[in-house]
């Protein structure tokens, strides 16, 4: 079965680094999306990206933040300057059509650590 | 604002128990309502997608059922085992937007 991977599963930074989260979404699947979870609260939007722009964005997803799918199969997130508070599991997604009740996949997530 | 809440926090049962959990949404713009089943390191597992009022949806011994014009869906599984052992998500489709708004999850632990 197709699967949306993410790497790496674990990265730790300090703060003020940039970081930068890699997908592989699935091949033949248009939106990608970005959610991420903070220990202890709920999982939440960040970004949805369709065509290559992005289509929504959460107010989460301010200025630090960028995506970007730079070759066609890898769908990436950058945190230019890491603050303690975006320490989280960060997931990303994607679906064939808009609405993910069409079919939805989630990647494994990646822990990101900031100290 | 959707606000999704789910109860309880977390629950134990022994294995056999049967079980049930609540996910309560606005049932303003309402469009679609979906549970997943996440365990550790691996990615959310979709289990069901919901949109219709009293829609009942079955999977093994996982079932669902949606009230969209109060606003709530049950999840309920027959017979606990170990392996159901997860965090339960379910999240709200609101409009066409194709974003999810989460609950806070359900954590299953079903002792043997």
């Amino acid at each position: 079965e197709p699967e949306v991977t993410q790497t790496p599963s674990h990265q730790v930074t300090q703060m003020g680094q940039e970081v930068i989260l890699r997908c592989v979404p699935i091949s033949n699947h248009l939106y990608f999306y970005w959610y991420r979870q903070i220990l202890g609260q709920k999982v939440e939007f960040l970004v949805s990206f369709y065509n290559n722009e992005i289509s929504e964005k959460s107010e989460i997803f301010d200025d630090q933040f960028s995506v970007e799918r730079p070759d066609g199969s890898n769908f990436t997130l950058k945190i230019r300057s890491t603050k303690l508070e975006d320490s989280a599991m960060y997931f990303c997604a994607s679906s064939y059509v808009r609405s993910p009740r069409a079919g939805y996949t989630f990647g494994s997530g990646t822990r990101l650590t900031v100290v | 604002i959707l606000n999704v809440e789910q109860s309880p926090q977390s629950l134990h049962v022994q294995e056999g128990d049967s079980t049930n959990f609540t996910c309560s949404f606005p049932s303003s713009n309402f469009y679609a309502l979906h549970w997943y089943r996440w365990e550790t390191a691996k990615s959310p597992e979709a289990l069901f997608v919901m949109t219709l009022n009293g829609d009942e949806k079955k999977k093994g011994r996982i079932s669902a059922t949606l009230n969209t014009k109060e606003g709530y869906s049950y999840l309920y599984i027959k017979g606990s085992q170990p392996e159901d052992s997860a965090t339960y998500l379910c999240a709200s489709e609101g409009g066409s937007q194709g974003n999810l708004i989460f609950g806070k999850g359900t954590k299953l632990s079903v002792k043997p």
